[in-house]
Parts: structure tokens; C-alpha cells; sequence
């Protein structure tokens, strides 16, 4: 069953605005932990920012922020005032509440125009 | 430098020939785990390794094996190769298997079965 769900394949984006790549999940576990990933043209995994299923607030990292909404099982992430170089693939991803397993959607590509 | 270091980083082979991919990481991570990234599938896992000694099956594991006989080496083997293997595969640490622990990722491994 999927787990991870980005509807998303591909956005486009203005230099310098704000863009939302969506991401919801589906666990019955109440302990996971959801991750965002970029990953740019030259193929490596880049960690973006971290959330816990039990953390109050929404994580921030920089220009990145995660919407939290446990309610609706979704995280999506933020990215403000986009940058050329914000162009790529992104991936959201969760954590089971093993720990060992994780679990990754199909990614959103994000192409950001100048 | 902290990193996870995979080797070969490109490989073309033909079916049935029993391949190795190293994985390394300089971190004194407990946890270790294979992805292999196909086109519209993103990032699925194939082994993971809790510790020394201690491998389970992600969600892919037919026909791959792995072994975890230092803290430090994760081996991706595949004893008899298909074409349905070729893909990107990434290697990926984290300190241990606490929620918050992200992964640090390999550069990927591009595997072409001929």
C-alpha cells in the first residue's frame, strides 16, 4: 500500500516567490517521523528538514518550512523566496515507528524560472 | 569529511554475472540501508541493517543479499543479476534508528543489466 503520496510531478515556480510541494501520508502508527529530500540534477540526496509525529510545531530550516497537519496526514513543504538554484527533484518521506523502515514518494520536480 | 562513499558509482553487466556494491560510511552509524530509484517509482527500499549482524528486508528485496559484518560496510550483492535490476541504487546511514535520525545518502550507483 502506498505510503507516501505526491500528487505533483512537476511544478514551476517565479524566481523569488514561495511555492508548497504536497506530500500526505498514511500510517495508523501514532510514533513516525516525515522527512523532505531534494535531490538537484547531479543525482545526490540532500536532507532538508524533519518532522515529528509528535512535535507540537511546524519544523523550519532556513527557507524551507514543513505544514504540518497530522489531522489530515499531510506534510507539506515550503520553500520560500525560490532561488534558480531551488531546481529539482524533491521527495517527502516517513519513518516507521520501527524505525527501520521508511518509505518514499515519487517525488515532485521543481523547476524554478527566472 | 563525514560521508557514505559507494563503489563502483557506474556498472554495465550482463545478466546472470554476480556483482558487488560497496557501501562505506565514516560515521559510526548505527543504521544502514539499500534504495534503488526507478523513473516514477522514487526511492524504494531493499535492505536495511540495524546493526552489526542484523539485516531485514525492505520492501524489494528479490534478488539482492546483504551482509553487515563490520559497523562500517553494508554490501549490496547481486548473485545472479536481470534487466529488471538495472536502476540507480543508493546507499544511506543515520546514526541510529530514532526518528529524528536522517539519512546521509551515497552518491548512487547506476547499474545497466544487459
Amino acid at each position: 500500500a502506498q505510503k507516501i503520496t505526491q500528487t505533483q510531478p512537476g511544478m514551476f515556480v517565479q524566481e523569488k516567490e514561495a511555492v508548497t510541494l504536497d506530500c500526505t501520508y498514511d500510517t495508523s502508527d501514532p510514533s513516525y517521523g516525515l522527512f523532505w529530500y531534494k535531490q538537484p540534477s547531479s543525482g545526490e540526496m540532500i536532507f532538508l528538514i524533519y518532522q515529528g509525529s509528535y512535535d507540537q510545531q511546524n519544523a523550519t530550516e532556513g527557507r524551507y518550512s514543513l505544514n504540518f497537519q497530522k489531522a489530515r496526514k499531510s506534510a507539506n513543504l515550503v520553500i520560500s523566496a525560490s532561488q534558480l538554484g531551488d531546481s529539482a527533484m524533491y521527495f517527502c518521506a516517513m519513518r516507521d515507528y520501527t524505525g527501520n523502515q521508511f518509505y518514499f514518494g515519487t517525488g515532485t520536480s521543481l523547476t524554478v524560472i527566472p | 569529511e563525514a560521508q557514505v562513499t559507494q563503489n563502483p558509482r557506474y556498472l554495465i553487466t550482463v545478466t546472470g554475472k554476480k556483482l558487488t556494491v560497496t557501501c562505506s560510511q565514516n560515521m559510526n552509524h548505527e543504521y544502514m540501508s539499500w534504495y534503488r530509484q526507478d523513473p516514477g517509482l522514487g526511492l524504494r527500499q531493499i535492505y536495511y541493517s540495524m546493526n552489526v549482524e542484523v539485516t531485514d528486508k525492505g520492501d524489494v528485496p528479490e534478488g539482492y543479499k546483504v551482509s553487515r559484518k563490520e559497523k562500517r560496510n553494508f554490501p549490496l550483492i547481486l548473485e545472479s543479476p536481470s534487466p529488471n535490476q538495472t536502476s540507480l541504487y543508493f546507499c544511506a546511514s543515520s546514526l541510529g534508528r530514532g526518528q529524528g535520525h536522517e539519512q546521509y545518502f551515497g552518491p548512487g550507483t547506476r547499474l545497466t543489466v544487459t
